[in-house]
């Protein structure tokens, strides 16, 4: 098993640029989520899924979007990037959200 | 929304020593409490976990209490090793969203 994966592991945009973050898992876990990391402030979620077909806000929502077409995949886009998401980006999955959450290796993510 | 706080924010213990880290939260709807580990430029992992409906859990020399009258759980770690420093983090579910605490840094003094 894989576990989670994320790519790409390092990425640099301009202001103003669109990008898509990839996560895929392969243990068949209905819950998926993505994090944003910055220094002193923890771990916030930016959305989450419990299935394919659903999605929810985290607390940190604005400027990212995110579907849920398979089990598998849990992408996060980035709209219209701002040096404000300069930051870390965790994927994490689990059996559903009472469970051990599984974090992909992050992406880390530098506007300019 | 859910607001997790976690004290101290870093922590240097001998080696050999017991460590201990404090969240508290404020939804009484929380209903499951982790702990990661996260060394270095590398992922959060998963050492222990709790649920509401029990008040302590221990897994060698990590341990866990949850009191949930006063809504705050700790973690406990016995005979510290060098190998213990990284930071760690509490967090919080309501079986939807997580919310994580700010994280402590430990540093074990070997």
């Amino acid at each position: 098993n894989a576990g989670v994966t994320q790519t790409p592991k390092f990425q640099v945009l301009k202001t103003g640029q669109s990008m898509t973050l990839q996560c895929a898992q392969d243990m068949n876990h209905e819950y998926m989520s993505w994090y944003r990391q910055d220094p002193g402030m923890g771990l916030r979620l930016i959305h989450y899924s419990v299935g394919a077909g659903i999605t929810d806000q985290g607390e940190v929502p604005n400027g990212y979007n995110v579907s849920r077409s398979t089990t598998e995949d849990f992408p996060l886009r980035l709209l219209s990037a701002a040096p404000s998401q300069t930051s870390v980006y965790f994927c994490a999955s689990s059996y559903m959200g009472i469970y051990e959450q599984y974090f992909g290796p992050g992406t880390r993510l530098t506007v300019t | 929304g859910e607001n997790v706080e976690q004290h101290p924010s870093t922590l240097s213990v001998q080696e050999g020593d017991s460590a201990v880290i404090k969240c508290t939260y404020s939804d009484s709807a929380s209903n499951y409490f982790p702990w990661y580990k996260q060394e270095l430029g590398k992922r959060p992992q998963l050492i222990i976990d709790i649920r509401s409906n029990v008040g302590e859990k221990k897994d060698q020399r990590i341990a866990v209490t949850l009191n949930k009258t006063a809504k705050h759980f700790s973690l406990h770690i016995t005979e510290t090793q060098p190998e213990d420093s990284a930071v760690y983090f509490c967090a919080a579910s309501n079986g939807n969203q997580f919310y994580f605490g700010t994280g402590t840094s430990l540093t074990v003094i070997p």
